[in-house]
């Protein structure tokens, strides 16, 4: 049992370029999330999404973008890289049949922007 | 907004002692409280889970607590370990449509 999955796990780009990063998760869980983790600024939520063909904006969405086309995948996009894009990015999901569930974490993707 | 807090943001300790992390939280209208911990370089991993009707839930050496009407709880690790050294974080769950938010974590370095 894989939970969840996150690619690629390094990652280094130049201002301006895009990416995308994948998230994969095996537990047929209906809630995702992408957070990023940044020194002093804990865990914020970028985007999130509640079902297969949805999503939502958290927190800090300014810059990325996401999609959902498949239960198991989210994807977090990079369409213009900027040096304060530079962070570790978290995947996690939950089974979110009710709100009590809990979360499951990817193992990160750390991406530096130069 | 929900706001939650870790207090130390750091703590060191010899190998063997009981010690308590403590979270708090601005609003108490929340459906869950989950702790978590994160070694250096790694994603994070679930500890404890305790809904918004529990008062306490335990797995091992660690018990966490939950206080909703003070916005407060606590995680107990009884006879720390140097494998215990680590970043504990809490976050908690607020009203349906939400994500969970973060504390910004207790570092804790066990001594042997």
């Amino acid at each position: 049992n894989a939970g969840v999955t996150q690619t690629p796990k390094f990652r280094v780009l130049k201002t301006g370029q895009s990416m995308t990063l994948l998230c994969a998760q095996d537990m047929n869980h209906e809630y995702m999330y992408w957070y990023r983790q940044d020194p002093g600024m804990g865990l914020r939520l970028i985007h999130y999404s509640v079902g297969e063909g949805t999503t939502a904006k958290g927190e800090v969405p300014d810059g990325y973008n996401v999609s959902r086309l498949k239960k198991q995948n989210f994807l977090l996009g990079l369409e213009s890289a900027a040096p304060s894009q530079t962070s570790v990015y978290f995947c996690a999901s939950r089974l979110g049949t009710v709100n009590t569930g809990e979360l499951f974490f990817g193992e990160g993707s750390r991406l530096t922007v130069l | 907004k929900q706001e939650v807090t870790q207090i130390p943001a750091a703590l060191s300790v010899p190998e063997g002692e009981n010690l308590v992390l403590n979270c708090s939280f601005t609003d108490s209208a929340i459906y869950n409280l989950q702790w978590f911990r994160q070694d250096p370089g790694k994603g994070l991993t679930s500890l404890l889970l305790i809904q918004s009707s529990q008062r306490e839930q335990t797995s091992g050496r660690l018990n966490a607590s939950l206080d909703k009407s003070s916005g407060r709880s606590t995680l107990y690790i009884a006879a720390s370990q140097p494998g215990d050294s680590a970043t504990y974080l809490c976050a908690v769950k607020g009203q349906a449509g939400t994500a969970l938010i973060f504390g910004k974590g207790t570092t804790l370095s066990v001594s042997s």
